[in-house]
């Protein structure tokens, strides 16, 4: 079966530096998707960025990169340059390459300091 | 585009109440439909999913049921509600191909009293 593990509940990071938010994922499947999503205080969910586990660059989208490393089934975000908007819970997803479910993680809570 | 509309967004309700939460999707066919429950501070919990008209997965044995009357449309309901019920209900749709991130609703904030 699998599963998404995020191993920082809650992380802090000062206003303008980076954060890396940590996901480790467990599968036997040999294709399967990654996703990181952002909630914020207000609930909804948003899809930040993708990861293919064939694709052998890693994905980038504005200030988020994910750090993929298929060898050691990681697959962490990066946050550049961090907002105080950034403050959310950040979860981490994977869908595997049949059936029709995602696998969420238990989330990291990120606050960004002023 | 696609949009996907959830309501309401907030509900107060009394133990062994009825429920009826309804979820559409604007701007696509066939969509794969899904309903999660989160407690506060916490993960996603998928409750049901659909690939289809009138096809619906359970994943977590329960008080609640859902349906899909419609190719858009995904409904959760409850003929008695218990007080541990109570939580956020997030509805997403997605494509259905691997690669496909899936989209949320703006979730409902269910309170069981």
């Amino acid at each position: 079966a699998q599963k998404i593990t995020q191993t920082q509940p809650g992380m802090f990071v000062q206003e303008k530096e980076a954060v890396t938010l940590d996901c480790t994922y467990d599968t036997s499947d040999q294709s399967y998707g990654l996703f990181w999503y952002k909630q914020p205080s207000s609930g909804e969910m948003i899809f930040l960025i993708y990861q293919g586990s064939y694709d052998e660059q890693n994905a980038t989208e504005g200030r988020y990169s994910l750090n993929f490393q298929k060898a050691r089934k990681s697959a962490n975000l990066v946050i550049s340059a961090s907002q105080l908007g950034d403050s959310a819970m950040y979860f981490c997803a994977m869908s595997p390459n049949y059936g029709q479910n995602f696998v969420f993680g238990p989330g990291t809570r990120l606050s960004v300091l002023p | 585009s696609q949009t996907i509309h959830q309501w309401p967004a907030t509900l107060v309700q009394p133990v062994g109440s009825p429920l009826s939460l309804e979820c559409t999707v604007e701007g696509t066919s066939n969509p794969n439909l899904y309903w999660y429950r989160q407690a506060a501070g916490r993960g996603l919990q998928l409750l049901f999913y659909s690939v289809g008209i009138g096809q619906i997965s359970s994943e977590v044995p329960q008080n609640l049921s859902a349906s899909r009357p419609q190719d858009r449309q995904f409904i959760l309901s409850s003929k008695k509600l218990l007080l541990s019920d109570s939580g956020f209900y997030l509805c997403a749709w997605s494509g259905g191909a691997r690669s496909q991130p899936q989209h949320f609703g703006d979730g409902t904030r269910l309170s069981i009293l």
